[in-house]
């Protein structure tokens, strides 16, 4: 079975740092780009960016370049997204999500919930 | 960027309703639109993708149109289950922007 499994949630203080991940397994891990996307308190998705594990090709959204790092550890197929320093404002439910051959996120991450708050 | 827009934003209907849904792109994308499904604390689910092919697993009353700028999501005999919040993106160019989401609950 196809999967993507997310770390689970995190606390944080404003200025912290902060690392979460999502696991691939039951697929060629390397050879599908992730994606990544934000959904902050009851609003919409938002589109972050996408890694291509094979070669760390990364393709950021601008609202969200310099604010995020995209990384991939391929030996355990496993994806991260990190913040230097955390604002209140990071405070989200981040989904990772796999695209298909055409472009549709057909497998999705249960989602991890970050909470900023001092 | 391209920037998706989808309408109306929320709508009330009924068991047994057809419902469409529009989203329109600020530019030409081909058919590379899709089409989520979110219910309250579950991750979005793929219902369509390239504008009209409908996903595995995806029951036949979820349908798709559309190409150049302007999408169509319907939805035939609205079930109790399809009180949701939909969202359009598209996958044409990065960044692969969301619509901002319609919501469809009970009249």
């Amino acid at each position: 079975e196809v999967q993507l499994e997310q770390s689970g949630a995190e606390v944080r203080k404003p200025g912290e740092s902060l690392k979460i991940s999502c696991k691939g397994s039951g697929y060629n891990f390397v050879n599908y780009w992730l994606a990544w996307v934000r959904q902050m308190p009851g609003k919409g998705l938002e589109y972050m960016g996408r890694l291509y594990p094979a070669d760390s090709d990364t393709r950021y959204s601008p609202s969200f370049q310099d604010q995020v790092t995209f990384s991939v550890d391929k030996s355990i197929t496993t994806a991260y997204l990190q913040w230097r320093s955390l604002k209140a404002s990071d405070t989200a439910i981040y989904y990772c999500a796999r695209p298909g051959a055409l472009g549709g996120l057909d497998v999705w991450g249960q989602g991890t919930t970050v909470t900023v708050s001092s | 960027d391209i920037q998706m827009t989808q309408f109306p934003s929320s709508l009330s209907a009924s068991v047994g309703d057809r419902v469409i849904i529009t989203c329109r792109a600020s530019q030409s994308i081909n058919t590379y639109l899709n089409w989520y499904q979110q219910k309250p604390g579950q991750a979005p689910k793929l219902l369509i993708y390239t504008a009209s092919s409908l996903q595995r697993g995806v029951p036949s009353r979820f349908s798709g149109s559309g190409s150049g700028t302007d999408f169509t999501l319907t939805i035939n005999s609205l079930q109790p289950e399809d009180f949701a919040t939909y969202y359009c993106q598209q996958s044409y160019k990065d960044p692969r922007a969301f619509g901002q989401g319609t919501k469809v609950d009970i009249k």
